[in-house]
């Protein structure tokens, strides 16, 4: 699976939209980006995925760039309940396979 | 989103016991199961894959003897620690995929090794 690369830490205001970076250079054509979160002390809560279209369901919006390169996971309102560490990960849908972690950001929002 | 519960949240046992902890698709048929664990400070990691009703596959540096994997119907897998020593505690989640969609983790355990 590609490898990500994400910052390690960001800050956003309750209220304001939080835009996570995810850089994804090695893509290959048949690999998805999927986005998880864990709040401290959870498992992973599943937010959204996308292969190359941009995404939106009722947590977020996924904008994945034209050459699949990077992506950006957008919260349209943060929340003081959004904070948690992102995860952005790179996978070919295949039955079988799992989902590998890197470290993500640690998002904090502070009203 | 689909939900997987775990049992128990938390448990705590003496060096040398053996604890199991229960993994349960409610609302979907997990054909694979995944067990992580991951310790303070640090993100996730893939101990072992198991798909309904075959041996678990475990990652390198993962003793299949020492974290026996069950996963004998499509809603339930357990995760046995045998002979535990402080150096398992750790935060256990499992995850469950049924075939190629999305893949869903339960709430996690915690367990301490005294």
């Amino acid at each position: 699976d590609a490898k990500t690369t994400q910052p390690p830490s960001m800050d956003c205001a309750e209220g304001r939209a939080a835009n996570l970076p995810c850089n994804h250079s090695t893509i290959s054509g048949n690999e998805y980006v999927y986005w998880y979160r864990q709040i401290h002390s959870q498992g992973p809560q599943y937010i959204i995925h996308g292969l190359k279209n941009n995404e939106t369901n009722e947590m977020a919006s996924l904008i994945i760039t034209e050459d699949r390169k990077s992506s950006t996971l957008i919260l349209p309102h943060a929340t003081l309940r959004d904070t948690a560490v992102y995860y952005c990960i790179v996978r070919v849908v295949q039955a079988g396979t799992a989902l590998i972690f890197g470290k993500g950001t640690t998002l904090s929002v502070s009203s | 989103g689909a939900v997987v519960s775990q049992h128990p949240s938390w448990v705590i046992c003496k060096s040398g016991t053996s604890v199991k902890i229960e993994c349960r698709s409610l609302d979907f048929q997990a054909t694979t199961m995944f067990w992580y664990r991951q310790f303070p400070k640090q993100s996730l990691m893939l101990m072992a894959t198991s798909n309904e009703g075959s041996k678990a596959t475990y990652e390198q540096g993962v003793e299949k003897d020492k974290f026996l994997i069950n996963h004998a119907s499509l809603t339930l897998s357990t995760l046995t620690v045998t002979s535990a020593h402080p150096e398992d505690s750790s935060f256990y989640i499992c995850s469950g995929r049924e075939g190629r969609e999305t893949q869903y983790f339960g709430p996690g355990t915690r367990l301490l090794v005294l």
